[in-house]
């Protein structure tokens, strides 16, 4: 069964460093991997996402993730930290596609920027 | 567009009572999905439909729950009777469905539920 794990409940930084949300996943075929961000009181917003070729995957807002295999990790990061990037990030993975197939999503990193 | 549209936002009721959510997905999208989250379990699947028809149903957690969806542009979810554990937030979602469930699925603000 396919799974995704988001180690750290919460992630704090500073503004201008860079950031890194962890994600490792678990599936039986290829992955495809995706990562959403949630402002308070609002629904999930699509970031990016890998489902073939390059490795490093650039999304919206400055964001990118590292698809590696061998560590079966999708790490999300950016550069430089902005305040206004504070919300909940969830990472998600499915496995190869099928009639079934399903979107499994992390239990969610808070990040927190502090000025 | 408009985006994914939820009503209510907020639905306070009480325990035994028939709670309707509803959605409209993004016109054109042959996807909708509904979920729900909570502090405990997170984000959870309840249901899919492609195309107005219901896929895989097996998030649903019990036979108090039910969804529909009559048409492309309208679907609801029912909870009837409703119980304090139902409490939470409920998001629809819908994707296009150029690539299947790898399309990116736009969500809805959700429906925040408290059964007292």
């Amino acid at each position: 069964a396919q799974s995704v794990a988001q180690p750290e409940d919460q992630v704090n930084v500073a503004e201008g460093n860079p950031l890194t949300v962890k994600c490792t996943y678990s599936v039986s075929g290829n992955p495809y991997l995706f990562w959403y961000v949630q402002y308070p009181n609002r629904g999930l917003q699509f970031l990016l996402k890998y489902i073939t070729g390059d490795n490093l995957v650039k999304g919206s807002y400055g964001f990118e993730a590292e698809f590696n295999k061998s560590q079966t990790s999708f790490h999300l990061k950016k550069p430089s930290a902005l305040v206004s990037d504070s919300a909940l990030y969830f990472c998600a993975v499915r496995d190869e596609p099928g009639n079934t197939g399903k979107l499994i999503f992390g239990q969610g990193t808070t990040l927190q920027v502090k000025p | 567009d408009a985006g994914v549209i939820q009503s209510p936002r907020h639905e306070v009721t009480e325990m035994g009572q028939e709670v309707t959510l509803r959605c409209k997905p993004i016109s054109g999208h042959d996807y909708l999905f509904w979920y729900r989250q909570t502090m405990m379990r997170g984000l959870e699947l309840l249901i899919y439909f492609n195309n107005n028809v219901p896929i895989d149903d097996s998030g649903m957690p019990e036979d108090r729950f039910s969804a529909k969806m009559p048409n492309a542009s309208f679907s609801t979810l029912k909870i009837q009777p409703s119980e304090p554990r139902d409490s939470a937030v409920y998001f629809c979602a819908s994707s296009p469905g150029t690539v299947g469930l790898l399309d990116t699925q736009y969500f809805g603000p959700g429906t925040r539920l408290t059964v007292l």
